[in-house]
């Protein structure tokens, strides 16, 4: 089975910021990597697919990269509405999850 | 627009099985890959299953001895079984759909999850 690693767990950031989370699967994945925001009492939204594809609605201060086993998720310039926790996910081999980063306000 | 809504009981005692249904409206259930995914309280998301609509089956390995997908087209309808449960299978449970992608050259069918369920509570206890 596929591993999905992020970092860190947790982070405080404030409204402007740049923030970078990063993925790490066990094997090589090509650009099978998706990033989803969570919020409290909501079901995930799939913000990044294939590892760069902005999904339609999303705004662009997302982005995401990577290849093999590395991914980033950044943010250019944190909004108050971004504050959440973030998942990646693979979909090489079946599915699996990060353990989520949650970001938080400092 | 999509859309995708659970159902199913609430409360489960333990060692039974919990059973639910998600409903698909606003598009057709054929041609695409839909997933089970649960959610425990204040913990990180694990992917339970998937189903094509034609039936083919995918489990997550840790699950796969206790965990039935089935699905209905005649019904927009895809179910969760899942077999003798306990407290730890207490979570969120969100269906959702699988958005076919093109990675590099690859058409992939299984790509990712673009519409989810609202998500509905399940808890394990006698």
């Amino acid at each position: 089975d596929i591993q999905m690693t992020q970092s860190p767990s947790s982070l405080s950031a404030s409204v402007g910021d740049r923030v970078t989370i990063t993925c790490r699967a066990s094997q090589s994945i090509s650009s099978y990597l998706n990033w989803y925001q969570q919020k409290p009492g909501k079901a995930p939204k799939l913000l990044i697919y294939a590892a760069s594809s902005l999904q339609s609605g999303v705004p662009s201060r997302f982005s995401g990269s990577g290849s093999g086993t590395d991914f980033t998720l950044t943010i250019s310039s944190l909004q108050p509405e971004d504050f959440a926790t973030y998942y990646c996910q693979q979909s090489y081999s079946t599915v699996a999850f990060g353990q989520g980063t949650k970001l938080e306000i400092k | 627009q999509v859309q995708l809504q659970e159902s199913g009981p609430g409360l489960v005692k333990p060692s039974e099985t919990l059973s639910l249904t998600c409903t698909v409206s606003g598009g057709s259930i054929s041609s695409y890959y839909w997933s089970w995914i649960r959610q425990p309280p204040g913990k990180g998301l694990e992917w339970i299953g998937y189903i094509y609509y034609s039936g083919s089956t995918n489990y997550n390995p840790s699950l796969k001895s206790r965990v039935t997908i089935s699905v209905d087209t005649s019904k927009n309808q895809f179910s969760l079984k899942l077999s003798s449960v306990t407290a730890a299978d207490t979570a969120v449970y969100y269906c959702a759909r699988h958005m076919p992608t093109i990675v590099g050259a690859t058409w992939l069918g299984r790509g990712p999850l673009d519409y989810w369920g609202q998500g509905t509570l399940v808890t394990v206890s006698s």
